[in-house]
């Protein structure tokens, strides 16, 4: 079975700060992970996504995870908050099971960013 | 821009209706997921469909169900709506491996 904790369900930076949203998964088989943005009122924007290659993954608007096996994360960073980073994060964690690939969805990190 | 396009935008249905909720792929896209996403929460994955044919589930009872048409669109139907049926309702793409590609939702509110 496959799962995803996401540790906080809001966080709050100042802008220029740096941003850490944090990614704990449980996969029986090896994982494709992602993060995910999403916006008020939208539908979820691919962030960045890792599918066994590189363990640092660079992704959109700044943002970089690391995937570290021994510890289960994935963990969403970037160097300098910006007000309009302000969004809803989610981790999500894929497998192939039963013939079929599905997301499998953390609760959300709420970012907020203050001047 | 992901190409996948959802409609409509809004929905209020009252208990017992029934609900179509489509949603329009980009061309090849071939695998299309349907996931539920309440308030304050992350999406659930309600089921998805290969080449028209479903070929997953999740945790959704069978007033859930959906088509997928040759034209890489689909359609969400549900059955006797309940209110715990009020949630925004995602459509994802996939032209093949493990990405998928998110419309912007439809918005369900049950009375």
């Amino acid at each position: 079975a496959q799962s995803v904790t996401q540790l906080g369900s809001h966080v709050s930076v100042s802008e220029g700060a740096l941003v850490l949203l944090r990614c704990n998964y449980s996969s029986s088989v090896p994982p494709y992970l992602f993060w995910y943005v999403q916006y008020p009122n939208q539908g979820l924007q691919l962030l960045l996504k890792y599918t066994s290659a590189a363990t640092l993954v660079k992704g959109i608007n700044g943002f970089e995870a690391e995937f570290k096996k021994s510890e289960t994360s994935f963990h969403l960073t970037k160097p300098s908050a910006h007000m309009s980073d302000a969004a809803e994060y989610f981790c999500a964690v894929s497998g192939l099971s039963g013939g079929y690939n599905k997301l499998i969805f953390g609760a959300g990190t709420r970012l907020a960013v203050h001047p | 821009e992901t190409g996948v396009t959802q409609s409509p935008t809004h929905l209020i249905k009252t208990r017992g209706q029934q609900v179509t909720l489509r949603c329009s792929s980009q061309s090849g896209h071939n695998t299309v997921s349907w996931y539920q996403q309440a308030l304050g929460q992350g999406p659930q994955f309600i089921f998805q469909y290969y080449r028209e044919e479903e070929n997953g589930r999740g945790n959704f009872p069978p007033r859930f169900s959906g088509l997928q048409f040759p034209n890489y669109s689909s359609e969400l139907n549900v059955n006797a709506l309940e209110l715990d049926d009020s949630a925004l309702y995602l459509c994802a793409s996939t032209p093949g491996g493990d990405t998928q590609y998110f419309g912007p939702g439809t918005r369900l509110t049950v009375l």
